[in-house]
């Protein structure tokens, strides 16, 4: 299955300030998918993001908060803008192997915002 | 809201005992999906079923998919220490959803 590699692995931000998180994975993939998980909550969707076309985002989440590029099929970025400390949260990428049945995720990318 | 539920959100079991959690989803799904999330760590695929009464296992763990598609199971028999993580059920139906959740300890 495809590896994901994510980064940073952890940041600590100051409020008003921007993060972009990067996700390179070892091989082409058509989507990728970018995912935001509170400590000991589940997963929620915020957006997913194609090669070449505008990524499309989940009820409550928008591209000028959290805007996202895809340049090619094996790299992606999520930018969170203007933080606040209700943003503090882990932030997964994911992706789907062509073929194969499941999700393979990143790292992540434990965020404080202070 | 959440269309997928997991119960228990919680359970602590001895060593060596056994472990259910249960995924119930409001509408029928196309599949669904199991992963498991060690403490500290991100969400790794274990499997998916897809027909309906389907059941598979590996190793110690048992999954079904329910008749109706609309819930599943996950039965891990005489737990180890190294069962312990948040279990979450994924399902397709108008969009993929992670289930609630059901974090395991294991007591040694």
């Amino acid at each position: 299955s495809a590896v994901i590699s994510q980064k940073p692995s952890r940041d600590i931000c100051q409020r008003g300030t921007s993060l972009t998180i990067q996700c390179q994975v070892d091989s082409q993939v058509t989507m990728m998918f970018w995912y935001r998980q509170q400590p000991g909550q589940s997963l929620t969707l915020i957006a997913t993001a194609n090669q070449g076309s505008e990524a499309t985002y989940e009820s409550g989440f928008v591209i000028d908060k959290f805007p996202i590029s895809r340049p090619n099929l094996t790299f992606s970025t999520l930018t969170v803008s203007n933080m606040s400390p209700e943003d503090s949260s882990i932030y997964l990428c994911s992706a789907r192997d062509p073929g194969a049945p499941g999700y393979t995720f990143g790292s992540g990318t434990r965020l404080t915002v202070v | 809201g959440q269309q997928v539920m997991q119960i228990p959100q919680y359970q602590h079991v001895q060593e060596g005992e056994d472990f259910t959690t249960y995924c119930n989803s409001s509408t029928t799904l196309s599949n669904i999906q199991w992963y498991k999330q060690r403490p500290g760590g991100h969400p790794v695929f274990l499997i998916q079923l897809v027909k309906s009464g389907e059941v598979k296992k590996q190793k110690r763990l048992t999954f079904q998919f329910g008749e109706a598609k609309k819930n599943s199971s996950l039965h891990i028999t005489a737990t180890q220490t190294t069962d312990v993580g948040t279990y979450f059920c994924a399902g397709r139906a108008n969009q993929f959803y992670f289930g609630t959740g059901t974090s395991l300890t294991v007591i040694p």
